[in-house]
């Protein structure tokens, strides 16, 4: 089984700050990884998708990054409506989340 | 714009089988590259993978869950579905359906199973 380990947990930042969130797999997946973001009450919304490439009508100030085990969820100015939890998933062999990181606006 | 939509009893009792449903709007269950999948969520916790079925049928289970789960499709419903059985308190969740070509595009708004007596 792949493992997904997501970092920190939970940041707090102040509107406008660079935001970084790192996933590390327990071994390559090829760049199979999409990050979700998930608001209270809601189903995830897919952001990122092959490590890299932005879903049609998300944010240009959110990108993703990273190859083989690590990779990076960056949001560039952080804007109040990106208060939620964000995931990284891993589609290489068969599907895993990470746990989690909840990122909280000051 | 597709749209998923779960349903099913909102109260499970421990040791009985939980059943899911999922119907499919504004596109084929059949569409070739798809995979459509179930995922949960315990209040309070993260997001954990049940199991998944290709267009083609084939399916893939998580394999904590595997003994438990059998994910099925009715595609003259237009429908797919998910049976987890001896469930514990532990499978209380939101469960959601999803559609996507490895990551998930498309989601359901999600449905609370409660298990217990």
């Amino acid at each position: 089984d792949i493992q997904m380990t997501q970092s920190p947990s939970t940041l707090s930042a102040s509107v406008g700050d660079r935001v970084t969130i790192t996933c590390r797999a327990s071994q390559s997946i090829n760049n199979y990884l999409a990050w979700y973001q998930q608001k209270p009450g809601k189903a995830p919304k897919l952001l990122i998708y092959k490590a890299s490439s932005l879903e049609s009508g998300v944010p240009s100030r959110f990108s993703g990054s990273g190859s083989g085990t690590e990779f990076t969820l960056t949001i560039s100015s952080l804007q109040p409506d990106d208060s939620a939890t964000y995931y990284c998933q891993q589609y290489n062999s068969y599907w895993t989340f990470g746990q989690g990181t909840k990122v909280e606006i000051k | 714009q597709l749209q998923l939509q779960e349903s099913g009893p909102g109260l499970v009792k421990p040791s009985e089988t939980l059943s899911l449903t999922c119907t499919v709007s504004g596109g084929s269950i059949s569409s070739s590259s798809y995979y459509w999948g179930w995922i949960r969520q315990p209040p309070g916790k993260g997001l954990e993978w049940i199991g998944s079925m290709y267009y083609s049928g084939s399916t893939y289970y998580n394999p904590s869950l595997k003994s438990r789960v059998t994910i099925s499709v009715d595609t003259s419903k237009n429908q797919f579905s998910l049976r987890l059985t001896s469930v514990t308190a532990a499978d209380t969740a939101v469960y959601y359906c999803a559609r996507g070509s490895g990551s998930y595009k498309f989601w359901g708004q999600g449905t609370l199973v409660t298990v217990s007596s």
